[in-house]
């Protein structure tokens, strides 16, 4: 299984700002998935990128993947407060459904008043 | 919304003793996984069900650990004769036949061994 490493290893920055993090992995890939984990809670997805797509928004969120560099970004764009998390990148193998992710260790936002 | 249900959220057990913590995926989906989060920022795969088989058991322990995928019933995570080490947060997720879908993770159960 491949395993995604997030970079940086934490993020702070001001309301309103722009958030970057990226991800870094070594196989091919199906596709690349982002998560967000709030403090003491479960994994949330949030977006899912094929290996044939460039870029992909949902909301204030944008990605990117280049598998030549085999690298992805998560962009959140305006941060709230409410967007203090961690965020985890799990590529996706060739496999089905059944594909387990591997998580790195995360990027851990912190988005101050 | 759809969830995946975890259950207990919380569980103490003393050293020796066993425990049992269970999952009820999301209707319709295939595959069942679970994780363990030690430190607060790494998961480790333990395995993943295809329905009620095994798919992939590559991470979990030899000893102590076993799980199950029953039809009708929540999926379980049995931990016999728990150690200290087993402290943790342990996440079960469910997802759909194809992988070009996200994954739906439950909320965990945080299991502390005294």
């Amino acid at each position: 299984s491949q395993q995604g490493e997030e970079d940086p290893q934490a993020l702070s920055i001001q309301e309103g700002e722009n958030a970057t993090m990226n991800c870094s992995y070594k196989t091919s890939i199906n596709n690349l998935q982002w998560y967000r984990q709030n403090s003491g809670r479960g994994l949330v997805h949030l977006i899912l990128i094929r290996s044939n797509e460039r870029e992909k928004h949902s909301g204030r969120l944008r990605v990117t993947l280049d598998t030549s560099k085999k690298s992805s970004s998560l962009l959140i764009t305006a941060s709230r407060a409410a967007d203090t998390a961690s965020y985890f990148c799990a590529p996706g193998g060739l496999t089905g459904g059944g594909n387990k992710l591997t998580f790195g260790t995360g990027t851990q936002l912190k988005v101050e008043l | 919304g759809e969830e995946v249900a975890q259950t207990p959220k919380h569980l103490v057990r003393g050293e020796g003793q066993k425990a049992k913590l269970y999952c009820a995926p999301i209707k319709g989906h295939s595959y069942v996984f679970w994780y363990q989060q030690v430190l607060k920022n790494e998961f480790k795969f333990l395995i993943s069900f295809q329905n009620e088989n095994v798919f992939d058991e590559t991470g979990m322990p030899k000893e102590r650990f076993s799980a199950k995928c029953l039809p009708n019933s929540p999926c379980s995570l049995e931990i016999q004769a728990t150690k200290l080490e087993d402290s943790a947060v342990y996440f079960c997720a469910s997802s759909q036949t194809t992988g070009n879908y996200g994954y739906t993770f439950g909320s965990g159960t945080r299991l502390t061994v005294v």
